[in-house]
């Protein structure tokens, strides 16, 4: 069975300081892994996505995840938070075209 | 391009009325998703289309939802009669169906039982 496991419901950074949003997965196949990002009242956003062409992908607003098969993670990382980034994060599997979420993971940033 | 589009986006009813989600894809994705996310959740999986055909919906609960996808474009999600635990927002999605690519998520439905 295909799964994900996000560590950690509630991450509080400060601003300026490294993000660290955990994922781990469970796949049968080589899996494809996604990051989404939801602000408030809205759908889900594209951030990164990994298919095998580069274990380190970067995406957009200075996020970046690396795929490691031996430890079965795709963690999320980010250098530098900022107040823009406070949202809920999900860390997501795709195999043979369906797409598996995770319990999500809320970024709070502070001053 | 145009994104997914969803209507309502906030519908509140009372338990065991019916209830009706609308849901535009983007133009030429074969496949469509509809997800329940209750409050504090991730996204969970109702039913996936691979353009008019159910392709999975195994945790779509059959004595009281139904969804349809005329023609391979739009879909219509409904719930009758609706319970209190339905109270969740909807999310449609769509992709070009290949499991690499991204799905395209629209703003959700919002609906509120009491």
């Amino acid at each position: 069975a295909q799964s994900v496991t996000q560590l950690g419901s509630h991450v509080s950074v400060s601003e300026g300081a490294l993000v660290l949003l955990r994922c781990n997965y469970s796949s049968s196949v080589p899996p494809y892994l996604f990051w989404y990002v939801q602000y408030p009242n809205q759908g889900l956003q594209l951030l990164l996505k990994y298919t095998s062409a580069a274990t380190l992908v970067k995406g957009i607003n200075g996020f970046e995840a690396e795929f490691k098969k031996s430890e079965t993670s795709f963690h999320l990382t980010k250098p530098s938070a900022h107040m823009s980034d406070a949202a809920e994060y999900f860390c997501a599997l795709g195999t043979a075209s369906k797409l598996t979420f995770g319990t999500g993971t809320r970024l709070q940033v502070t001053l | 391009e145009a994104g997914v589009a969803q209507s309502p986006r906030y519908k509140i009813i009372e338990k065991r009325q019916s209830v009706a989600f609308w849901c535009n894809p983007i133009s030429g994705h074969a496949t469509l998703y509809w997800y329940q996310q209750i409050l504090g959740q991730g996204p969970k999986l109702l039913i996936q289309f691979q353009n008019n055909g159910v392709v999975d919906d195994s945790q779509l609960p059959k004595d009281r939802f139904s969804a349809e996808r005329l023609k391979g474009v739009d879909s219509t999600l409904k719930i009758q009669p609706a319970k209190l635990e339905d109270s969740a927002v909807y999310l449609c999605a769509s992709s070009h169906g290949q499991v690499n690519t991204e799905a395209f998520f629209g703003q959700g439905t919002r609906l509120t039982v009491v």
